[in-house]
């Protein structure tokens, strides 16, 4: 049981450039997240997914796109790289139902774009 | 509008001192509160829930529905507490989750 596993670890990219980052979970998970964190305004939400095939955006979707097309994937895609989005991004996911279980995140993707 | 506010960015105490990490929040009706932990270059885990009233290393935190506050405590802090808390909160009947911006506490020795 690995949990929640993101790649890669660490990505530096050039303007412009697009880019996968991967998100998996082995737990049957129902929901599954993307945050970006930065420093002195939290976690906010990209994108998210409530079951496979179902998507929608988060507080800050521009420049993202996601599809689960399966319920263990939940690729975060960057179109065309800014630096604006040199950040750390964390996938996270939840258990059925909407209890209060809380979420397992991932280990995190740090990104610098130049 | 829904919020969640944790006013200190910065917290530092002395080994032994108690420790209030502060959390208020804005929301129309009764959500679930969280307190989530990051210790240095990794992945953030669930502290606490307050549905479960439980306490972890340590800590605890009871939810105030008058204050709408949700603080975090511990009588005597350790210096492998030192760490960044985040506060959060879980729409009744929704999956998304709104976070505070955090507050990194310094456990000096």
């Amino acid at each position: 049981n690995a949990g929640v596993t993101q790649t890669p670890k660490f990505q530096v990219l050039k303007t412009g450039q697009s880019m996968t980052l991967q998100c998996a979970q082995d737990m049957n998970h129902e929901y599954m997240s993307w945050y970006r964190q930065d420093p002195g305004m939290g976690l906010r939400l990209i994108h998210y997914s409530v079951g496979a095939g179902i998507t929608d955006q988060g507080e800050v979707p521009n420049g993202y796109n996601v599809s689960r097309s399966t319920t263990e994937d939940f690729p975060l895609r960057l179109l065309s790289a800014a630096p604006s989005q040199t950040s750390v991004y964390f996938c996270a996911s939840s258990p059925p139902g909407q209890g209060s279980y809380g979420y397992t995140f991932g280990s995190g993707t740090r990104l610098t774009v130049v | 509008a829904q919020r969640v506010t944790q006013p200190e960015k910065l917290l530092s105490v002395f080994k032994g001192a108690p420790v209030e990490l502060k959390c208020n929040y804005s929301y129309s009706g009764s959500p679930e509160l969280f307190w989530y932990v990051q210790y240095s270059r990794q992945r953030l885990q669930l502290l606490l829930r307050h549905i479960s009233r439980e306490s972890i290393k340590g800590f605890t935190a009871d939810l105030n529905k008058g204050e709408t506050s949700f603080h975090l405590k511990k009588p005597f802090a350790q210096e492998e507490d030192s760490a960044m808390y985040y506060c959060a909160l879980q729409g009744v009947g929704t999956y998304k989750y709104i976070f505070g911006t955090g507050t990194r506490l310094k456990v000096l020795a």
